[in-house]
């Protein structure tokens, strides 16, 4: 069974850092794209970051890019998400997700999601 | 930006069919071939419905189908059930960005 499961976020100060980690298990990990999305509760979800299997290829929202940065360890099967200079804009509900199988695009089918993770962006 | 346009909601009765659009400019999303739909319960993650415009996922209803003509990416759900009450986005990856989501559609079961 395939299982995502993010660490805890928490409350950040604008301007501060955080890291949001995704245990995965129950697949190849290092055979699949993974995916950070958040979601503003009430709001519809936004792609945040994408990363290849291999973790050689990366890409990010514009809203993010410069301020976060995505990597993985497939050696423990994780999936990282580095955020800094965060704002309150960042405050979201933070979900990896497993991509299907399969070439570029970066963004298709996403079949497995973690259960979120809220991040909270406050002083 | 490019964006997906939904309807704010769209509802029917048990048993009935009804189609979610998700509108844009096609050029901008790869001519849609990527479109995917997510439907998500109140406090949930999203689910994957449908992938690739028309693929479903292991486990999905058969009554889920998706397709695109022109602009637009639609979900069609045939025998509508209680518990297909939820919201639905559709995405896709765009040439100029990572990826957008639509603006939703709420599906109430009358």
């Amino acid at each position: 069974e395939v299982q995502l499961v993010e660490s805890a976020g928490g409350l950040v100060q604008p301007g501060g850092s955080l890291r949001l980690s995704c245990a995965a298990s129950g697949f190849t990990f290092s055979n699949y794209v993974m995916s950070w999305v958040r979601q503003i509760p009430g709001k519809g979800p936004e792609w945040v970051s994408v990363i290849s299997g291999s973790g050689d290829n990366t890409y990010y929202a514009d809203s993010v890019k410069g301020r976060f940065t995505i990597s993985r360890d497939n050696s423990k099967n994780t999936l990282y998400l580095h955020m800094d200079s965060l704002r309150a804009e960042d405050t979201a509900i933070y979900y990896c997700a497993k991509r299907v199988s399969g070439t570029l695009p970066p963004i298709r089918g996403f079949d497995h999601w973690g259960q979120g993770t809220l991040v909270t962006v406050s002083s | 930006q490019s964006a997906l346009t939904q309807p704010a909601s769209v509802s029917g009765s048990p048993g009935q069919s009804i189609t979610i659009s998700c509108t844009g400019v096609s050029s901008e999303f790869g001519g849609f071939r990527y479109v995917s739909w997510y439907q998500q319960h109140p406090g949930k993650a999203p689910k994957l419905m449908i992938y690739d415009v028309s693929s479903r996922p292991s486990g999905i209803s058969t009554r889920f189908s998706g397709s695109t003509s022109g602009n637009t990416a639609s979900l069609t759900i045939s025998g509508l059930q209680a518990e297909d009450e939820a919201d639905y986005y559709c995405s896709s990856y765009t040439i100029s960005s990572l990826g957008v989501f639509g603006t939703g559609t709420k599906v109430t079961v009358l």
